[in-house]
């Protein structure tokens, strides 16, 4: 059985710090991983994808993949309470392009 | 702006009765995702379509779920009978092969059954 693994939460930061938010996965095989951001009430949207080892930036969103720790992170600094919300991390499940999602971390920004 | 269209957004029945939600796919993309989301179970893959083709519905209770694409347009994801533990939201996802992973949610059916 694949898995993807997340911490709950609620993992609460004060506005302007660095929320990480941390999964891991079982499948070795896996090559991509995704981070999707869910707004309470509403759908999963794609915000980062990872394929290779080390770090990816987007503005102020960094993604990092540890293959050999079998290990993804996102990284948000400066955070904002519009970043409040749930992340889901999803490994690439196969051949076929599905996605296995982990239960997602609560984030909580104060202001 | 392309976006994935469900319906009905919301849908309260009783034990026992027939469901039916449809999911229109963003114009172009060849694949489709349906997708159960529950507090305690996260959100699980229930069946998936590449090119209208059903790839796996191994998520699917099979006593009681089907998957049709019927067309290139519309996604159709049925419950008979329904039962209070299906109770969830349901949401489509469509993208297309060459990315996999970057798949495009609608946004959801919430169904309640009594």
């Amino acid at each position: 059985q694949k898995e993807v693994e997340q911490n709950s939460g609620p993992l609460s930061v004060p506005e302007g710090a660095i929320a990480s938010l941390n999964c891991t996965y079982s499948d070795r095989g896996s090559q991509s991983f995704f981070w999707y951001r869910q707004y309470s009430g509403k759908s999963p949207e794609l915000i980062m994808s990872i394929y290779s080892n080390g770090d990816k930036e987007d503005g102020r969103f960094t993604a990092q993949l540890n293959k050999a720790s079998q290990y993804v992170s996102l990284l948000i600094r400066d955070s904002q309470p519009s970043d409040s919300a749930t992340y889901l991390c999803a490994a690439e499940g196969g051949s076929q392009g599905n996605l296995i999602f982990g239960k997602g971390t609560k984030l909580s920004v104060k202001p | 702006d392309a976006r994935v269209t469900q319906t009905p957004r919301h849908k309260v029945t009783e034990m026992g009765q027939e469901v039916t939600m449809r999911c229109q796919p963003i114009l172009g993309h060849n694949t489709v995702f349906w997708y159960r989301q529950t507090m305690m179970q996260g959100l699980e893959l229930l069946a998936y379509f590449r090119n209208r083709a059903p790839l796996d519905d191994s998520g699917m209770p099979k006593d009681r779920f089907s998957a049709e694409m019927p067309d290139a347009t519309l996604a159709t994801l049925k419950i008979q009978p329904s039962e209070p533990r299906d109770s969830a939201v349901y949401f489509c996802a469509s993208g297309l092969v060459g990315t996999p992973g970057e798949q495009y949610f609608g946004p959801g059916t919430r169904l309640t059954v009594t």
